[in-house]
């Protein structure tokens, strides 16, 4: 059975930072482009990244581009996203997707809240 | 970036009745298009990709078809348990985007 566990989130000041993690397991990680996608309470599904099955490719939404950095670790089947210069834009329920092939998100863990206020 | 419109907002519908929501993206994106299914609470689930492709165990009574710029997902025999917010997906090109959403009631 597909599993995806994200940690991390939290409350945090703007301009400061927060790492991300989402734990794996149940597929063969590397097999698999991996993605953060949040929510802003209430609101819609906002992509912000996506990283390829071994990290050489990165894309971003352009809100977050130089200021968030996504990465993969194969060996530990663990997904992360670095948040840096956090604005209170960026608060929001951050969910670790991945699915089948690039497009489109089969698997969605349970989402980790990051709040971003003074 | 290419923007998806959905429509409608909200939607009210008898159980047993069919529904159909429609997406409408800003170029065409050669069925690249995805539809889920969030509950309260819950994370989303995917329902359909490739614009008609039924996902793995999701009920047959949930449809998608369009092409093109103009997408729809239709629900036969609504359940109860389809109570819920729908949203699409264009991943034809980055950045993905997302409908707003259809937040579906029960009358």
């Amino acid at each position: 059975e597909v599993q995806l566990v994200e940690s991390g989130g939290g409350l945090v000041q703007p301009g400061r930072s927060l790492k991300l993690s989402c734990a794996a397991s149940g597929f063969t990680f590397s097999d698999y482009y991996m993605a953060w996608v949040r929510q802003a309470p209430t609101k819609g599904l906002e992509w912000v990244a996506s990283i390829s099955y071994d990290g050489g490719s990165t894309y971003y939404r352009d809100s977050v581009k130089g200021r968030f950095t996504i990465s993969r670790d194969n060996a530990k089947s663990s997904l992360y996203l670095q948040m840096d210069s956090l604005r209170s834009e960026d608060t929001a329920t951050y969910y670790c997707t991945t699915g089948a092939a690039p497009y489109w998100f089969a698997y969605w863990g349970q989402g980790t809240l990051v709040t971003v206020s003074s | 970036d290419i923007q998806m419109t959905q429509s409608p907002a909200s939607l009210s519908a008898s159980l047993g009745e069919t529904v159909t929501i429609e997406c409408r993206a800003s170029e065409d994106i050669y069925n690249g298009l995805a539809w889920y299914q969030q509950k309260p609470g819950k994370s989303p689930q995917l329902l359909i990709y490739n614009a008609n492709s039924l996902h793995t165990g999701v009920p047959s009574r949930f449809s998608g078809s369009g092409s093109g710029t103009q997408y729809s997902l239709k629900i036969n025999s609504l359940q109860s348990e389809d109570v819920a917010s729908y949203f699409c997906q264009q991943y034809y090109n980055y950045p993905y985007t997302f409908g707003a959403g259809t937040k579906l009631e029960l009358k």
